[in-house]
């Protein structure tokens, strides 16, 4: 595609439900981010997948996240039991090597 | 895991006037990127400089790179309301890139 595409754009859900969000990068891209960014902060890493490396967790803030990715292409980011801590703007990036890092436009979590 | 850090936190300045924004880092880096983000959604990228290189420019923005400070700056030059933004640098190495906390700049028309 032209550009990252992230899915929802918004959810809202309630405390305890799962969610799962959805991140397409820019084709042939093979390094992919996903970064959460709360109210007037900065970006906090949390994964990153290069190629066929196994990915780099080390950003994840419990055992109720965790992400996938299919070769080099989409990416779901799952929240467990989600709290009220997670609500969050929860940006996807992709690149090649070594290069400019695009982002998508990010899904903005809300959990009531 | 190395991040980049900005400062100042906040900078409000004049329409026309300067805006410098400084990135301090910790470890070695291939390059380092500064970005612009407009609404606490995606964020755009404004300049990539490479680790051997030492200034690099485009449009009114100026980035300079010290490898030996572990240091960049970026300068907006002759500001504009539009340029009301948080501004970020990532750094790193390969493709392990991380952010800072960012800089806030306020352009008063």
């Amino acid at each position: 595609g032209a550009g990252v595409s992230q899915s929802p754009s918004n959810k809202v859900t309630e405390k305890g439900k799962d969610v799962e969000l959805r991140c397409d990068p820019i084709s042939g891209h093979t390094a992919l981010y996903w970064y959460r960014q709360r109210l007037g902060q900065g970006l906090e890493f949390l994964i990153y997948f290069q190629g066929n490396s196994a990915p780099d967790k080390s950003g994840l803030p419990s055992d109720r996240f965790s992400a996938e990715r299919t070769g080099e292409s989409v990416s779901t980011l799952t929240i467990q039991r989600t709290q009220q801590e997670d609500s969050a703007v929860y940006l996807c990036a992709s690149s090649l090597l070594r290069n400019t890092i695009y982002f998508g436009e990010g899904s903005w979590l809300t959990v009531v | 895991s190395q991040q980049g850090e900005e400062d100042p936190q906040a900078l409000s300045i004049q329409e026309g006037e300067n805006a410098t924004m400084n990135c301090s880092y910790k470890t070695s880096i291939n390059n380092l990127q500064w970005y612009r983000q407009n609404s606490g959604r995606g964020l755009v990228h404004l300049i990539l400089i490479r680790s051997n290189e030492r200034e690099k420019h485009s449009g009114r923005l100026r980035v300079t790179l010290d490898t030996s400070k572990k240091s960049s700056s970026l300068l907006i030059t002759a500001s504009r309301a539009a340029d009301t933004a948080s501004y970020f640098c990532a750094t790193g190495i390969n493709n392990d890139m991380r952010f800072g906390a960012g800089t806030r700049l306020t352009v008063k028309p």
